[in-house]
């Protein structure tokens, strides 16, 4: 089955710097990698997704990567503000339609 | 469109008792996700259905756990008996799943279980 590695499992960092989150998977046959966002006692919430025929996706502050050969994706947030402390999962889905999460990370913002 | 619908938000209940948590998904998704969060273990698979049939219940815990899907537009899962360790908050989650397609999970606001 796919096996989903995320890291860092925390990340911290001053208002206005950039944050990156790395994602691995094992199988080559996934085509769909989703980000979502978890604030604190609330649900997970997709923010940006990505599918397998494009390298690269942007939304304002956010933006996610893909690297099909090296199986790895990335996510990217810019000018980083105290609102975008939360937990971020990544996670890919391919033929079986059961996305298989990474353990999450948990990103503070100082401002 | 209300998003899916979880019952109750939280449920407290003694060791032993029977828990059942509801479900309702997001109209015209015909996929249905049931999954356990614990600080530990981070986001669990429990069970997936697709088109009201359960695909994948390897995640399921043990035989205290049973969960149903007996129309597009409703689920249950049902802990009998409760322990301790069945603490967490377990979401429900749905998606439109398809030969040529994929499409992101609309997660409920779950429901933070406690048994004491």
């Amino acid at each position: 089955g796919e096996n989903v590695e995320q890291h860092p499992s925390t990340l911290s960092v001053q208002e206005g710097d950039s944050a990156v989150i790395k994602c691995t998977y094992s199988d080559s046959a996934s085509n769909y990698f989703p980000w979502y966002k978890q604030e604190l006692g609330k649900r997970p919430q997709l923010i940006i997704d990505i599918r397998s025929n494009v390298g690269e996706k942007k939304d304002q502050r956010i933006a996610v990567t893909l690297n099909k050969t090296a199986k790895h994706f990335s996510l990217h947030i810019t000018e980083t503000q105290p609102e975008d402390s939360a937990v971020y999962f990544c996670a890919a889905r391919g033929g079986s339609y059961i996305p298989t999460f990474g353990r999450g990370t948990s990103l503070i913002v100082h401002p | 469109d209300a998003g899916v619908i979880q019952s109750p938000r939280h449920e407290v209940t003694e060791m032993g008792q029977e828990v059942t948590l509801r479900c309702k998904p997001i109209s015209g998704h015909n996929s249905l996700f049931w999954y356990r969060q614990t600080m530990m273990r981070g986001l669990e698979l429990l069970i997936y259905f697709n088109n009201n049939v359960p695909i994948d219940d390897s995640g399921m815990p043990e035989d205290r756990f049973s969960a149903k899907m007996p129309n597009a537009s409703f689920s249950t899962l049902k802990i009998q008996p409760s322990e301790p360790r069945d603490s967490a908050v377990y979401f429900c989650a749905s998606s439109r799943s398809g030969a040529s397609y994929n499409s992101p999970l609309h997660f409920g606001n779950g429901t933070r279980l406690t048994v004491t």
